[in-house]
C-alpha cells in the first residue's frame, strides 16, 4: 500500500539555520503531496501542498518540490527561527477513492536561539 | 469562516466503556475524515463520511463506528475500549472535488485507564 517515510528526529538546530527536512513516499497512483504542522497541544495545519510533479509548494519561508523521478517532497526553509519549532507531517494522498491522507511518523524540530 | 471545531477537548474513560467525539466540519465541506494519532507517531486514517455515507475506511475494528448529519457535523464512536485507544482523535473536513485539501481540527485527547 501508499506509505510516507520521513527522516527520524528529533532535529535541533540554531535560529537562522538552513533546515531540510527528507520525505520520501511509495504510491501505486500519483499523489498529491502535503507537509502539515503540528505546534504543541494543537491539531495539524496544513503548510504547503503539491499536486502534480515538478510543482513547488511554498509557505511562510518554506518550500518543498514535488519529485516524481525521486519519490520525494522534501521541505526546505533557508533561515529558521525559534517560533518554527513543532512538529513536521509528510503526507500523500490518492485523488481517487476515498482521498485519505497516509503521514510519516513526523520530525521533531527544535530551533535554539 | 468558521474552523473545524471537536468537542470534548479531554476525556477520560475506563476499559470497556464508550465514547463519543463530536466534530462540526468548516462552512461549504461536505466530507469529513477521522483519524487516530497516537504519541509520537503520525495519523493513522479510521474512515471517512460524505453525504452521510461511509466513504472509505482504513484498518480499524468495527467498535470504531461513525455518523454523518445532514449539516455535514459527524460523530465518531468507539465500543468497548481499550487501553491501546488512548490517543489524539483528529477530525478533518474537505469539499469531496478530488484534490481538495483535509483541514484539521483541534482534536480531541481520550485517555483510557
Amino acid at each position: 500500500g501508499d506509505s510516507v517515510t520521513q527522516m527520524e528526529g528529533p532535529v535541533t538546530l540554531s535560529e537562522e539555520a538552513f533546515l531540510t527536512i527528507n520525505c520520501t513516499y511509495t504510491a501505486t497512483g500519483y499523489p498529491s503531496l502535503f507537509w502539515y504542522v503540528q505546534y504543541p497541544g494543537e491539531g495539524l495545519q496544513l503548510l504547503l501542498k503539491a499536486t502534480k510533479a515538478d510543482d513547488k509548494g511554498s509557505n511562510k519561508g518554506f518550500e518543498a518540490t514535488y519529485r516524481k523521478e525521486t519519490t520525494s517532497f522534501h521541505l526546505e526553509k533557508g533561515s529558521v527561527q525559534v517560533s518554527d519549532s513543532a512538529v513536521y507531517f509528510c503526507a500523500l494522498s490518492d485523488p481517487k477513492g476515498a482521498q485519505k491522507l497516509v503521514f510519516g511518523q513526523g520530525t521533531r524540530l527544535t530551533i535554539n536561539p | 469562516e468558521t474552523g473545524v471545531t471537536q468537542s470534548p477537548t479531554h476525556l477520560i474513560k475506563t476499559r470497556g466503556q464508550q465514547v463519543t467525539l463530536r466534530c462540526s466540519s468548516q462552512s461549504g465541506h461536505n466530507t469529513v475524515s477521522w483519524y487516530q494519532q497516537a504519541l509520537g507517531q503520525g495519523p493513522q486514517f479510521i474512515f471517512q463520511y460524505y453525504r452521510e455515507e461511509e466513504n472509505g475506511r482504513g484498518n480499524f475494528p468495527p467498535r470504531f463506528s461513525g455518523l454523518q448529519f445532514p449539516n455535514y457535523s459527524s460523530e465518531l464512536n468507539v465500543n468497548a475500549l481499550e487501553l491501546d485507544d488512548s490517543a489524539l482523535y483528529l477530525c478533518a473536513s474537505s469539499s469531496r472535488t478530488g484534490l481538495e485539501t483535509q483541514y484539521f481540527g483541534p482534536g480531541t485527547r481520550l485517555l483510557v485507564l
